[in-house]
Order: structure tokens, then sequence, then C-alpha cells
């Protein structure tokens, strides 16, 4: 069975610009969650998604927003970009009623400039 | 404790070495502790999940144990070797909450 796959693995933005991070779920998980973690930090939880509805939130600010496809697969848009932005972002998968049970992808490194 | 603390922060061993990490967390309402452990460049990879008081796991050589009235879980490595180096991580679930609080990860680099 194919692990969580997110693309792109690396990206470079300028301050303003936006961003959209993809993630493709365990095939059979409907769940998805998305983390940052930026230097010294844990994993913060930003959002998560349950058949195409955001069902949880995080406290990050407006700019970051999310989606779900009717096929599970998941995206993570970030607009006005800051440098503080710069992060690693990971987005987990797990099946329905196996909510604590997260697997996770490799992550995209989003550097802002 | 309100929020999830792991130490040390980082640690060096050298190969054969047996070493252990805490991790902290808020002993009320308490569901679960994941440990996980994360190569560089990879996905982090689950290790245990620990929910009874008590809890003792294993895994080749590695072990953890669960403490919920205290609010820990120690993490052993024995006989530490190259290919263990990596960032491990702990996360704490509360009950009624599926969403996970992580520790910052004690980072282990275990040198030949």
């Amino acid at each position: 069975k194919a692990g969580v796959t997110q693309t792109p693995r690396y990206l470079i933005k300028t301050r303003g610009q936006q961003v959209t991070l993809s993630c493709s779920p365990i095939s059979g998980h409907r769940s998805v969650s998305w983390y940052q973690q930026t230097p010294g930090q844990g994993l913060q939880f930003l959002f998560e998604y349950f058949s195409e509805t955001q069902r949880n939130k995080g406290n990050f600010p407006g700019r970051f927003s999310g989606r779900q496809f009717s096929n599970s697969r998941s995206e993570m848009n970030v607009s006005t970009l800051e440098l503080g932005d710069s992060a690693l972002y990971l987005c987990a998968s797990s099946l329905e009623g196996q909510e604590y049970e997260q697997y996770f992808g490799p992550g995209t490194r989003l550097t802002v400039t | 404790i309100l929020n999830v603390e792991q130490s040390p922060q980082s640690l060096h061993v050298q190969e054969g070495d047996s070493t252990n990490f805490t991790c902290s967390f808020p002993s009320s309402n308490f569901y679960a502790l994941h440990w996980y452990r994360w190569e560089t460049a990879k996905s982090p990879e689950a290790l245990f999940v620990m929910t009874l008081n008590g809890d003792e796991k294993k895994k080749g050589r590695i072990s953890a144990t669960l403490n919920t009235k205290e609010g820990y879980s120690y993490l052993y490595i024995k006989g530490s070797q190259p290919e263990d180096s990596a960032t491990y991580l702990c996360a704490s679930l509360m009950r009624g909450s599926y969403i996970p609080t992580f520790g910052r990860g004690t980072s282990l680099i275990v040198h030949p």
C-alpha cells in the first residue's frame, strides 16, 4: 500500500506570493491533517479535513486555508506569504474512526525569501 | 504541565551505548501517547501508541514506558546503532480530541 505523498517536496517563494501544497492520503483514508514545523518548534496543527469538510482548525491566521477533494486528496494554500511562513509542512492521513493513528507524509519544505 | 515537553533536546552517543529520553505531558484528561521516529527527509514513523498507566512497549532494541498519573514517558534504546540516528517525537492526545500535541523532539546522533 502506497504511503502518504506530498508535492512538491521543496518550494521557494517570494514574500507576498501565494502557494498551494498537495497531499495524497493512503488509499481508504478519508481524514487528512496538516501541520507546520518551524525551527525549534514542535509540529503545530493547522487543520483537518474529512469528507471534503474542514472538521478541526488550529490557531493560524486566515491566510492559511485548505480543501479536500472527493478522492480525499487535500490541498493547503497560503496567501500573502511572509518570511515566517518558511517551514516544513507535513500532512497526515488516517482511517475513519481511527483518527488518533496518523500516517505522515515526508513534508514540503517551503522557503520564503 | 500544559504543553508536551521533551528532554534532552539533543543527544550524542557512541555506538553501543544505551540511552533514554523523556516526554512530559499533561496528565489530566489523558487519552494516548505516541512516539515517532523521524529521519531527515523522510516521514515520521510511528513507534508506539501507549494508553494505559504502566504500559511498556518494545520493538527490537527500543522500548518505552508510560506513567499517566505523573505525566511522563521514557523511551529507551539499548545498544545504539548509527542507524538509530533520528529525531524522536512524542505526541499526547487528550480525551475527546484526536488532535495531538507534539513535543519539540529529541535529536539523537549515534557516532560509529
